[in-house]
Parts: structure tokens; C-alpha cells; sequence
């Protein structure tokens, strides 16, 4: 069946340090890719997305590329904030479906 | 506009009561989602609703699962005898139709089987 996998964390960074989360997809046909996160105490929200291969998401200064070759949507931040310290959860849509497969979430912690 | 609505936003019950979780989804979307979501965890779905019909409800763990949505608009997911093992907090999300469309999603209603 369709799965996510993405890296465990938590990732501890410094304010203004450059952020990476990888995610990797199993999936038969061409899945539309997903970031979502979730800030302390609130429900998750979309981040960004991507519907085809090589499709950038870009929001909030975060981006993720849909790399059909190596099932990847890696998710990048060149420099990040305090107020970035959430779970991220990566998560695929396929067309002919229409339920989110979800990873295991990957809860980053900026210090000041 | 108002997003998704769950209530309550938590629920205390002992094992082997019934349980009734509410969604409002938003105004004019037609598929709605509910998943659940263990500690640490991703979400998992459950079932997925598109108008008053369940297209899809493949993730329900067992048959004292049951969800309906009789209007079109509100759902309701339903959990009959419960267990310990039913403490999650369960998201609701809608979309204004199916396929690839963005799903918003609720806050949850937090579920404690003591």
C-alpha cells in the first residue's frame, strides 16, 4: 500500500540555521504531495504542495520539490525562525483516491 | 470565513461507553474526512464522506465504528463500546470536492478512554 516515510526527529536548530526534513513516498501512480504542519497547540495546516513532477511548493519560506526519480519531497528552509518550531508531517494524495497518506511527523525546535 | 469545527474539543469517557463526536465542516465543501491521530503519531484516515454517502471507509478499525453525515453538511462519528485503545485525538477535514483538492482540517476532538 501507499506509505510516507519521513525523519525522525526531533531537530534541534539555532535561529537563523538552514532547515532540511527529508520525506520519501511509496505509491503506485502519480500522487499529488503534501507538507502540513502543526504549531503548538493549534490543528494542522497546509503548508505547501505539489501536484505533478518537478512542481515546487514554496510558502512561508519554506519549499519542497516533487522529485518523481528519487520519490522525494524534501522539505528546506534557508533560515529559520523561533516561530517555526512546530511538527511538520509530510503526506501524498493519490488522484484516483482521495484520502491523505500521512508520515510520523518530524517536530522541529528552534532556539533563540 | 469560519473554518472546520469539531466538538467537543475533549472527551472523557470510561471504557465501554458511547461516545458521539461532532464536525461542521466548511460552508459548501462537499468531502469530508475523519482520521485519527495517536500520540506521536500521523494522522490515520478513517472514513471519507462525499455529500450524504460514504465513498470510502476503509480505515474504520472495526465495527464500533460507524459515521453519518445525513444532510450533506454535518458528520458525526460514532464509537460504541469503547476501549482504551480508542484514546486519540480525532481530526475531521473537508475539501470542496474530491481527488487532489487541499483538505482543511479541524482541531480535533481529544479522546480519553479511562
Amino acid at each position: 500500500g501507499d506509505s510516507v516515510t519521513q525523519m525522525e526527529g526531533p531537530v534541534t536548530l539555532s535561529e537563523e540555521a538552514f532547515l532540511t526534513i527529508n520525506c520519501t513516498y511509496t505509491a503506485t501512480g502519480y500522487p499529488s504531495l503534501f507538507w502540513y504542519v502543526q504549531y503548538p497547540g493549534e490543528g494542522l495546516q497546509l503548508l505547501l504542495k505539489a501536484t505533478k513532477a518537478d512542481d515546487k511548493g514554496s510558502n512561508k519560506g519554506f519549499e519542497a520539490t516533487y522529485r518523481k526519480e528519487t520519490t522525494s519531497f524534501h522539505l528546506e528552509k534557508g533560515s529559520v525562525q523561533v516561530s517555526d518550531s512546530a511538527v511538520y508531517f509530510c503526506a501524498l494524495n493519490k488522484a484516483a483516491g482521495n484520502k491523505l497518506t500521512f508520515g510520523g511527523g518530524t517536530r522541529v525546535l528552534v532556539k533563540p | 470565513g469560519a473554518g472546520v469545527s469539531q466538538t467537543p474539543s475533549n472527551k472523557v469517557t470510561e471504557k465501554g461507553k458511547y461516545v458521539e463526536l461532532r464536525c461542521d465542516p466548511i460552508s459548501g465543501h462537499t468531502a469530508l474526512y475523519w482520521y485519527r491521530q495517536s500520540l506521536g503519531q500521523g494522522p490515520e484516515f478513517l472514513i471519507y464522506f462525499q455529500g450524504t454517502g460514504a465513498a470510502d471507509d476503509s480505515g474504520l478499525p472495526n465495527d464500533r465504528f460507524f459515521a453519518v453525515r445525513p444532510e450533506g453538511s454535518v458528520s458525526t462519528l460514532k464509537i460504541q463500546r469503547t476501549e482504551r485503545g480508542d484514546s486519540a485525538v480525532y481530526l475531521c477535514a473537508s475539501s470542496l470536492m474530491k481527488g487532489t483538492d487541499t483538505q482543511y482540517f479541524g482541531p480535533g476532538t481529544r479522546l480519553t478512554v479511562l
